[in-house]
């Protein structure tokens, strides 16, 4: 059963840069056809999707961050990680990483990971 | 980008009642869209892929219809074990994006 466990840094500083790594267990983040994103919550809001990578290594950002956003892949450690940079209080929120979109017409995302609080706070 | 809109933003059901949940997109997005429940504290899960197609262990009471632009999300009678945020998403178009959500609580 595939599994997926976020990790990293709970409290970033104001412009400073967001650091996030998620750990893919029971099977292996080369495999084909799938690609792994991050999506983030604010507090008490809705859902937005940051980005995704293919284990070719080919990434996709939101344009809304864009500017601000890295995914990168290691594949010898089956994971995946997340950097945010020039971070501000309007980053603050819950950050999922999840398997997805597919590459054939598989558009969503399952299974998630449990997702980790990260506060920008001085 | 592809707009969703949902509604309602939330309702307040009985136990046993049918509910029902539109999502519309800013555009036609054939049957590419997919509805999720997000339980508080937890993250969401996938319960219909392709507009109507039932994720493999997702009860029968769970449904979803519609195409082009206009979408439906019905729980044909509501479980305590329901109460969650719902939230329909577009994969017609990059970037992705999650309809504003649909909270659910029992009446």
């Amino acid at each position: 059963q595939l599994q997926l466990q976020e990790s990293g840094s709970g409290l970033v500083k104001p412009s400073q840069t967001l650091s996030l790594t998620c750990a893919v267990s029971g099977g292996s983040i080369s495999s084909g056809g799938y690609s792994w994103s991050w999506i983030r919550q604010p507090p008490g809001k809705g859902l937005e999707w940051i980005g995704y990578i293919y284990h070719s290594g080919s990434t996709y950002y939101n344009p809304s961050l864009k500017s601000r956003v890295t995914i990168s892949v290691d594949r010898s450690k089956n994971q995946f990680s997340l950097k945010l940079s020039s971070v501000t209080a309007a980053d603050t929120a819950v950050y999922y990483c999840a398997r997805g979109p597919g590459g054939y017409g598989q558009g969503w995302f399952d299974p998630w990971g449990q997702g980790t609080l990260v506060t920008v706070s001085s | 980008d592809i707009q969703m809109t949902q509604s309602p933003s939330s309702l307040s059901a009985s136990v046993g009642d049918r509910v029902t949940i539109t999502c519309q997109a800013s555009q036609d997005i054939s049957n590419y869209l997919n509805w999720y429940q997000q339980k508080p504290g937890k993250a969401p899960k996938l319960l219909i892929y392709d507009a109507s197609n039932l994720e493999t262990g997702v009860p029968s009471r769970f449904s979803g219809s519609g195409s082009g632009t206009d979408f439906t999300f019905t729980i044909s009678s509501l479980q305590p074990e329901d109460i969650a945020t719902y939230y329909c998403q577009q994969y017609d178009n990059l970037p992705l994006s999650f309809g504003p959500g649909t909270k659910v609580d029992i009446k």
